[in-house]
Order: structure tokens, then C-alpha cells, then sequence
């Protein structure tokens, strides 16, 4: 079935590293997503992978993708307050996208 | 990047009143367009595929009569909530996919509309 599941909740210190998981379900899936949503507002797209990549970075996020156990990770360095956020992944299935919970980061100075 | 315009962006009504949620792609074509809803605190929830001209493939579960999809030209889709009711009122989203062999992977977001019924 179509289940993208993440942790709810994540506070972390002002300069350290984030670190949010998340575990999808369609093996088939050519590419998963990282998406940041702050209060009020639309997606903003991070960063996405492609399947046959088992990692990305981009300045201060890295994504980890592990196609075995269908477990993706965002690891966001030097944590700041402008941070502060949800963060939903995403796969794609047929065109469409399916969320995860979404992850709501908390950074404390 | 890809830039996706919604409108408008916070919309208060009075119950019974239909209201329309304008999406549009401004620098690129897209011939598909997806809309979601979204509770506070929640995920997501694909509604229906726009498609230009052509009629709108919706979720199970959700009403074609009550939210009408209309995508009339490649830059715009509109989604009308009629007859809205308090249990109506949510952050509705639009996205649309970009263009290209790069980009037709990745979809951009509009900013939301907060729909609050009254």
C-alpha cells in the first residue's frame, strides 16, 4: 500500500546537525523528495534523489537513501532558527506524490 | 525555477457561498495540475489530477460535485469549492510538475490557500 511514514517530532540546538528519517513503501519509486513547509505557507523543494543514487549533497543537507530498507534520510549541518519547519519526503508513484507525516523541526538557540 | 501562483491566499466565506481557488503555472506549460488539502498538523492529501482539457481524475473519497476542477488552458487550473460548509475550511494547495527531462520529476508548489468557512 501507499505509506510514507516519518517521525513528528525533532528539536535540536542552533548549530548542530538535524537528522529526520523517513521509510517508504513502493520499491519502484524513481524519486523521493525532500520538501520544506513553513507556517502558513506552500512546498518549498530542498533537495530530491534518484533511486539508483545512494547519496546527494547539497551545501549543508545530504540525503542518504537506502533502497533495501526503503529508508530515507535528511541531514541538515550547522542547524539554524531560519530551520525551523516541517519537513515532509515524498516518492513518487505514477506521477504522483505521496507525503509523509511530516517532521517538525525545532531549533533552540 | 519553476514558479506556481496561487490565489488567492486566505479566503474567509460564509457558509452555503462557493468560493474558487485559482492555480496557475507562470513560466512554463503544464498540462497536469495536482490539488491537496491539508489539516493542521497534517500531511498532504492528494484530492484530484487536473488535466487541460479534459475532465479531473479525483481521489477516493472526494467529491467530484463539490470540489469542481476546471484546467482550460496549459497556465491554469481553478478548483471551485461549492456550497462550503465550516468542515470544508483547510490549507488547499496546488502543484504542478516542471518541464524537461530534468525537471518533469520535480513539482512545484503554490503557496496555499487557507480556505475558513464561516
Amino acid at each position: 500500500g501507499e505509506d510514507v511514514e516519518q517521525s513528528l517530532f525533532l528539536s535540536v540546538r542552533e548549530g548542530d546537525s538535524s537528522v529526520i528519517n523517513c521509510t517508504y513503501t513502493d520499491s519502484s519509486s524513481t524519486y523521493l523528495y525532500w520538501y520544506k513547509q513553513e507556517p502558513g505557507a506552500g512546498l518549498q523543494l530542498l533537495t530530491y534523489i534518484f533511486s539508483n543514487m545512494d547519496m546527494k549533497q547539497d551545501q549543508r543537507l545530504t540525503v542518504l537513501l537506502n533502497k533495501k530498507d526503503k529508508h530515507l534520510s535528511l541531514r541538515i549541518a550547522d542547524t539554524q532558527t531560519g530551520d525551523s519547519a516541517i519537513y515532509f519526503c515524498a516518492e513518487s508513484m505514477g506521477g504522483k506524490l505521496i507525503f509523509g507525516q511530516g517532521t517538525e523541526l525545532s531549533v533552540k538557540p | 525555477g519553476a514558479v506556481v501562483s496561487q490565489h488567492p491566499s486566505w479566503v474567509i466565506c460564509k457558509s452555503g457561498t462557493s468560493v474558487k481557488i485559482e492555480c496557475r503555472s507562470l513560466d512554463f506549460q503544464a498540462t497536469t495540475m495536482f490539488w491537496y488539502r491539508q489539516f493542521p498538523k497534517q500531511s498532504l492529501m492528494l484530492m484530484a489530477t487536473s488535466n487541460e482539457g479534459s475532465k479531473a481524475t479525483y481521489e477516493q473519497g472526494v467529491e467530484k460535485d463539490k470540489f469542481l476542477i476546471n484546467h482550460a488552458s496549459l497556465t491554469l487550473s481553478t478548483l471551485t469549492v461549492t456550497s462550503a460548509h465550516p468542515e470544508d475550511s483547510s490549507f488547499y494547495i496546488c502543484s504542478a510538475p516542471g518541464t524537461g527531462a530534468s525537471w518533469g520529476n520535480i513539482q512545484y508548489f503554490g503557496a496555499g490557500t487557507r480556505l475558513s468557512v464561516l
